[in-house]
């Protein structure tokens, strides 16, 4: 079975810059969650959907963020316009709602601003 | 609220050493228990779970048993190997925390050959 898919896998733009990361999660899971890792903040939860929809994205951290699920198959991750502290490693993982609700994680994104 | 401490790393053991990694937990239900690793430049994979009181979790010669009295899901293997080496999170899952996963802040192990 195909695991969580993310892309691209790299990324480098210039500050000021739009980037879109993209997300496809595990065929029939209901939820899915943007994270963000560095070495400063560790892992961070920023925006979590149910059944595509956005429950709890109170991590966004600010305007410049956002994220879509426009169906059950796919979630964008927005930032526009991109500053070097954005820099981070971006990972989606999604789950089904029930059991002991592991969630499972892509590879990642590596977002790096200049 | 809900939250996981984690031993501190970085960790570095020799080849065939063992290994505990200790992670200690506080919820306000009844929590599932995870323990995920993360190797260079991957994402995090799940490495075992427990859900429920003295349940053992195990996979790839590790295992963590969830200890509701002393509120702890401790990592172990009885000899690790260099392919071991990678950041380990505790992590856990609660009805209060409506089922998002809490991490820990992980811990960076080294194995030497």
């Amino acid at each position: 079975d195909a695991g969580v898919i993310q892309s691209p896998r790299h990324e480098v733009t210039e500050m000021g810059q739009e980037v879109t990361l993209r997300c496809k999660p595990i065929s029939g899971h209901n939820s899915l969650f943007w994270y963000r890792q560095t070495m400063m903040r560790g892992l961070e939860l920023l925006i979590y959907f149910n059944n595509n929809v956005p429950i709890d994205d109170s991590g966004m951290p600010e305007d410049r963020f956002s994220a879509k699920m426009p169906n059950a198959s796919f979630s964008t991750l927005k930032i526009q316009p991109s500053e070097p502290r954005d820099s981070a490693v971006y990972f989606c993982a999604s789950r089904t709602n029930g059991g002991s609700y592991e969630q499972y994680f892509g590879p990642g994104t590596r977002l790096t601003v200049t | 609220g809900d939250s996981v401490t984690q031993m501190e790393g970085p960790v570095t053991l020799s080849e065939e050493a063992f290994l505990t990694i200790n992670c200690t937990y506080t919820a306000t239900g009844y929590p599932s228990l995870f323990w995920y690793v993360q190797y260079p430049g991957e994402g995090l994979q799940l490495l075992l779970k427990a859900t429920k009181a003295d349940d053992k979790g195990s996979n790839k010669g590790f295992e963590a048993t969830y200890r509701k009295e002393t509120t702890s899901f401790h990592l172990e293997k009885g000899s690790v190997q260099v392919s071991d080496s990678a950041v380990y999170f505790c992590a856990l899952s609660d009805e209060g925390s409506a089922r998002q996963l809490t991490f820990g802040s992980g811990t960076q192990l080294t194995v030497l050959p």
